[in-house]
């Protein structure tokens, strides 16, 4: 049974990078042909794709975010990660990890299954 | 970037009753519209992809339709279980550019 499961600090000062790991069990990152992604949710509201990776390092990302983003692969560990750099205020939220659900190397997908997230609270 | 509107922002239904949310994309997405439940403190769950396929696992009870820029999700027979937000999200776009609607709390 394919689990995601995502780790890392759950508190970062403004200005500072974000760093957030996603573990995957149940399936190999490198051997299926699925992407991978980070999605957000800020407390109380609604949900934000950040961008989504392939096991050979293709990424795609959130326009909005593209400056600030960079999504990686270690296919050794079968994990993936989300760095989100110049943190403020308005990237608290709830970290989700998941995977693209279309796969044939499908880069536009639903999203099945997710991590159960992780909290991010940007605070001096 | 294509935006997602979802309506009524909340829906106030009783047990066995039927519900019906509405998800409108600012252009068409053809049929690739997804929609997903999600429970307080929880990850979202997928319910239906392409529109209108139903998930593993998920119940006949819960139904997709549309295509283009307008969607529907019903819920034939409410159970206690099935109160939640609702989300659609289109993957449409290229370069990929996922996005999700606001969502639609079914309350009671």
């Amino acid at each position: 049974q394919l689990q995601l499961q995502e780790s890392g600090p759950g508190l970062v000062k403004p200005s500072e990078t974000l760093s957030l790991t996603c573990s995957v069990s149940g399936d190999s990152i490198s051997s299926s042909n699925y992407y991978w992604g980070w999605i957000r949710q800020p407390p109380g509201k609604g949900l934000e794709w950040i961008g989504s990776i392939y096991y050979n390092g293709i990424t795609y990302y959130n326009p909005s975010l593209k400056s600030r983003v960079t999504i990686s692969v270690d296919t050794s560990k079968n994990q993936f990660s989300l760095k989100l750099s110049s943190v403020t205020a308005a990237d608290t939220a709830v970290y989700y990890c998941a995977r693209l659900g279309r796969g044939s190397a499908a880069m536009r997908s639903w999203l099945d299954p997710w991590g159960q997230g992780t909290l991010v609270t940007v605070s001096s | 970037e294509i935006v997602m509107t979802q309506s009524p922002a909340t829906l106030s239904v009783s047990p066995g009753e039927r519900a019906t949310l509405s998800c409108r994309a600012s252009e068409s997405v053809t049929d690739e519209l997804a929609w997903y439940q999600q429970k307080p403190g929880q990850a979202p769950r997928l319910l239906i992809y392409g529109a209108s396929t139903r998930a593993t696992g998920i119940p006949a009870r819960f139904s997709g339709s549309g295509s283009g820029t307008d969607f529907t999700l019903t819920i034939s027979s409410l159970q206690s279980e099935d109160f939640a937000v609702y989300y659609c999200q289109q993957y449409n776009t290229w370069p990929p550019d996922l996005t999700f609607g606001g969502g639609t709390k079914v309350e009671i």
